[in-house]
């Protein structure tokens, strides 16, 4: 089952603007992570944000979390044509442990 | 260089046979993870161990089995009973409630 719902499923931009993801999950959770997919290759890890942090910033990423609405977004700033791929969020802990439940992902282009 | 390696990257099945998926890893991450990722979907769990000699059914484990024997290894073995095995199946080890580490995939087609 698939507790994270990313919004949007696809996204278009120029390079240079900025991207946001959405993710959406239904039950309690100790972390979310995010993703990252290029196409035909394994996932990368690029950030985890813990049930008790609201923001977290990683070079040009921007994670936010909120616990009340149960969602989280990343924020890509001055993207590049390098950042197209899939990017995807993950919940895990609570019920679950250390196990992770993997949303359907938001497919990415950066035009350049 | 630590990390994790899944082989092979093509892997192509003929109806009615069994085969299996390696992959290993050298993190000393003591749990492992079998996804399955259809075309433009997200990731659903297969099966699961926690640690040596152990694990568990996933989401959609009808059609897989999978070994324990090492802390470093993890097979799966895409049987008959798979209807629809075709698809791209990533392998992954984590450590406690960090972040996990993805190999890069095989590819598996029904000829």
């Amino acid at each position: 089952s698939q507790q994270g719902e990313e919004d949007p499923q696809a996204l278009s931009i120029q390079e240079g603007e900025n991207a946001t993801m959405n993710c959406s999950y239904k039950t309690s959770i100790n972390n979310l992570q995010w993703y990252r997919q290029n196409s035909g290759r394994g996932l990368v890890h690029l950030i985890l944000i813990r049930s008790n942090e609201r923001e977290k910033h990683s070079g040009r990423l921007r994670v936010t979390l909120d616990t009340s609405k149960k969602s989280s977004s990343l924020l890509i700033t001055a993207s590049r044509a390098a950042d197209t791929a899939s990017y995807f969020c993950a919940t895990g802990g609570g019920n679950a442990g250390n196990m992770l439940t993997f949303g359907g992902g938001t497919r990415l282009m950066v035009k350049p | 260089d630590g990390g994790i390696t899944q082989s092979p990257k093509y892997l192509f099945r003929k109806e009615g046979q069994n085969v299996t998926l390696s992959c290993e890893q050298n993190l000393n991450h003591d749990a492992m993870y079998w996804y399955r990722q259809d075309p433009g979907q997200g990731l659903r769990l297969i099966y699961y161990s926690q640690i040596v000699n152990d694990f568990q059914k996933g989401d959609i484990a009808e059609g897989y089995s999978v070994s324990r024997e090492k802390k470093e290894s993890f097979p799966l073995t895409v049987t008959s009973a798979q209807k629809n095995p075709t698809a791209f199946y990533l392998c992954a080890s984590s450590r406690g409630l960090s972040g996990y580490t993805f190999g890069s995939g095989t590819r598996l087609t029904v000829v």
